[in-house]
């Protein structure tokens, strides 16, 4: 299994709160990534980051923010938790060496149970 | 807008039977497509995997054919067994016009194989 550790597994929050998520890697690669898993949309990406400091957004980034200080640790705040952010949330990981895509793989970590109330 | 689609939710198969799920993407600058399995409270694991010079992959039970003029691919499972029931998403990737790498999912299709 890829060395991917996401914290906390499961949390309950009040809406209006800061919630911070983080992914941890064991692996050094240099793409991580955040996703969130809802009935009926599927994995959505949050947002990515393709080195330390370098991030950029995705399909559902509203609301949401990131940050890398070190190749290892990826953060996602949600600045004030709302119920529509009540989700599943999946790091992942790769390692692009290349100019194609292809043979890299996407390596997920647990997950984060995130309910708002 | 959504670049990758997998237009069944569900599919239901006897055990011993072919699976087929499909999944239609809309970039053609994608030049990797992956299908993953997803056990409730697990994430993701990967399974099979095409670059878009090749038009079938195979690996044991499973096979992944890719259609690259109708931006169409499709996992094969045969037989399939009740292990296989999982959600299972596509997923497409490639350096887009950020020129970084993304990959984006499905929706995800939930087989489930009847005994």
């Amino acid at each position: 299994d890829a060395g991917i550790t996401q914290s906390p597994r499961h949390k309950v929050t009040e809406t209006g709160t800061p919630v911070t998520l983080r992914c941890h890697q064991t692996e050094n690669h240099r793409y991580m990534y955040w996703y969130r898993q809802d009935p009926g949309h599927g994995l959505r990406l949050i947002h990515y980051s393709y080195g330390v400091k370098d991030t950029d957004k995705g399909e559902v980034s509203d609301g949401y923010s990131v940050s890398r200080s070190k190749t290892e640790d990826f953060l996602l705040t949600l600045e004030s938790a709302t119920s529509s952010q009540t989700s599943v949330y999946f790091c992942a990981i790769s390692e692009f060496k290349g100019s194609s895509a292809t043979n890299e793989k996407l390596f997920f970590g647990s997950g984060t149970q995130l309910s708002v109330l | 807008d959504q670049q990758v689609k997998q237009n069944s939710p569900s599919l239901s198969v006897q055990e011993g039977r072919i699976s087929i799920l499909n999944c239609d993407y809309t970039n053609s600058m994608f030049d990797y497509f992956l299908w993953y399995k997803k056990y409730p409270a697990e994430g993701p694991t990967f399974l099979i995997s095409i670059s878009s010079i090749k038009d079938k992959n195979e690996d044991g039970r499973f096979t992944v054919f890719l259609n690259k003029s109708a931006k169409h691919l499709s996992l094969h499972i045969v037989p399939s067994q009740p292990g296989d029931s999982a959600v299972y998403f596509c997923a497409a990737s490639g350096v887009l016009t950020s020129g970084t790498y993304k990959y984006i999912f499905g929706t995800g299709t939930r087989l489930k194989v009847l005994a």
